[in-house]
């Protein structure tokens, strides 16, 4: 019965590298969110889909691309990984897109790149 | 720039005292404000929140408080448990802007039993 889930929950890879990361939820909610923690706990949105679609991306390096799916999936995919990508990313989901609505956290993924 | 603030980085008690994590933001257009609880090696969950009308609003153990004025939030753990520690982050939710939190850097709290 897990709200929020993402796959893999860790991911060690070579600089260079391609890789996803999927998310999924089963609240039926229409908005979804990927944060970055980085290694001081700080976390930063980096982008929101409302029903598919795009609506907030936050200067993140066009190597992320974010891929929806249906409203339910959420994606990141990450081309050319660098040493500053290694961080936990979270994905989230909240009923509606504007502020007041409770957004729920997955897992996170451990993504470390060597 | 946007950015929300926290004084403390770490803060240690005893168990059964009560906790107070503070927080400062710039935003003035927040008009929503949440606090996040995040254990180790698990996502942020939530444990509070506060709309910007309202100055205090409590919860079971917890209680926020919301100083507009001074642009200062707080959150009061009461009777602090050991399961309590984590890293508590405070976040702001500005007006218009997608559902986008901006987070804090977040205190560290041990409960020392």
């Amino acid at each position: 019965d897990t709200a929020v889930s993402q796959t893999p929950k860790y991911l060690v890879t070579q600089m260079g590298n391609d890789k996803s990361i999927k998310c999924e939820q089963n609240l039926g909610h229409d908005t979804m969110y990927w944060y970055k923690q980085d290694s001081k706990k700080f976390l930063k949105i980096m982008f929101s889909y409302n029903n598919k679609e795009l609506i907030i991306n936050e200067t993140v390096p066009n190597r992320f691309s974010p891929k929806s799916p249906d409203k339910a999936h959420l994606n990141l995919h990450i081309n050319s990984l660098e040493l500053g990508d290694s961080a936990v990313y979270f994905c989230a989901s909240s009923r509606g897109r504007g502020s007041s609505y409770e957004q729920y956290f997955g897992p996170g993924t451990r993504l470390t790149v060597t | 720039g946007e950015s929300v603030g926290l004084h403390l980085p770490t803060l240690s008690v005893q168990e059964g005292d009560n906790s107070i994590i503070n927080c400062a933001y710039s935003n003035s257009a927040s008009d929503y404000f949440i606090w996040y609880k995040q254990e180790s090696g698990k996502g942020p969950q939530f444990i509070i929140d506060i709309r910007s009308n309202m100055d205090k609003r409590q919860g079971q153990r917890v209680t926020v408080l919301l100083n507009k004025t001074v642009k200062h939030l707080s959150l009061q753990i009461a009777a602090t448990q050991p399961g309590d520690s984590a890293v508590y982050f405070c976040a702001e939710n500005p007006y218009n802007q997608g559902g986008k939190l901006i987070f804090g850097q977040g205190t560290e709290l041990s409960v020392k039993p």
